[in-house]
């Protein structure tokens, strides 16, 4: 259990369009969600935090505009980078935290496995 | 600083060997932390939780010194199938459940 998928897993595109990338839970129902992004070599970034029914929470320095973040469902979150550029080019990861009814403390995420993104 | 820091590698061992990795963290405040792996071009999945009287998942042992703010990992009878990298993840800010990874420590194990 506890499966999140990511679509499409690659994607190459021109400059200065835009790219949907999709997050989903398929066995349990996430509230949130998060957005990583990794560059080569480097460690997972937090970009954003993607709450169900509401406005998604930035991480500084990440622009909201650009980055848009949409969780419509329990089960989908989806990230639209805008306007994309050869510098966003990187590893886009999303997580899904799963809760445990009456275990306030359990905290595990789990990962989606990830979107490649080249931008020519 | 940074809020987690690992030492890179890499790290190269034969089969068999014992291995150990180290992780300062800077936030005092500091809820939870982990272990995960991550292969070559692959997400991150959790090896296991570190708790502060330390625990043991296998030939795999992580302990938590919340005085020095250092976690570890330690590694025994390495397998080739060990091989990837090792990041150590902490949750920091209290009620949000974010994680901040460090960078990761790199392993191969030789044959």
């Amino acid at each position: 259990g506890a499966v999140v998928s990511q679509h499409p897993s690659r994607v190459i595109c021109k400059s200065g369009t835009s790219v949907k990338i999709e997050c989903r839970s398929l066995d349990f129902q996430a509230t949130t969600m998060f957005w990583y992004r990794q560059f080569p070599k480097k460690s997972l970034m937090l970009m954003a935090t993607s709450n169900e029914g509401s406005k998604a929470t930035y991480e500084q320095g990440v622009e909201k505009d650009k980055f848009l973040i949409n969780h419509a469902s329990l089960t989908l979150s989806t990230l639209t980078v805008t306007s994309a550029h050869p510098e966003d080019s990187s590893f886009y990861i999303c997580s899904a935290r799963l809760l445990l009814a009456g275990v306030s403390s359990y905290n595990e995420q789990f990962f989606g496995p990830g979107t490649r993104l080249t931008v020519l | 600083r940074k809020e987690v820091e690992q030492d890179p590698g890499p790290f190269n061992v034969p089969e068999g060997a014992t291995v150990a990795f180290n992780c300062t963290y800077s936030n005092s405040a500091s809820q939870s932390f982990f272990w995960y792996r991550q292969d070559c071009r692959k997400e991150p999945k959790l090896l296991m939780s570190v708790y502060s009287s330390g625990n043991e998942d296998g030939r795999f042992t992580a302990q938590l010194n919340r005085a020095s703010q250092y976690i570890s990992l330690l590694i025994r009878d390495s397998k080739l199938s060990d091989s990837a990298t090792y990041l150590c993840v902490v949750n920091i800010r209290t009620g949000a459940n974010n994680l901040f990874f460090g960078t990761g420590t790199r392993l191969t194990v030789i044959p």
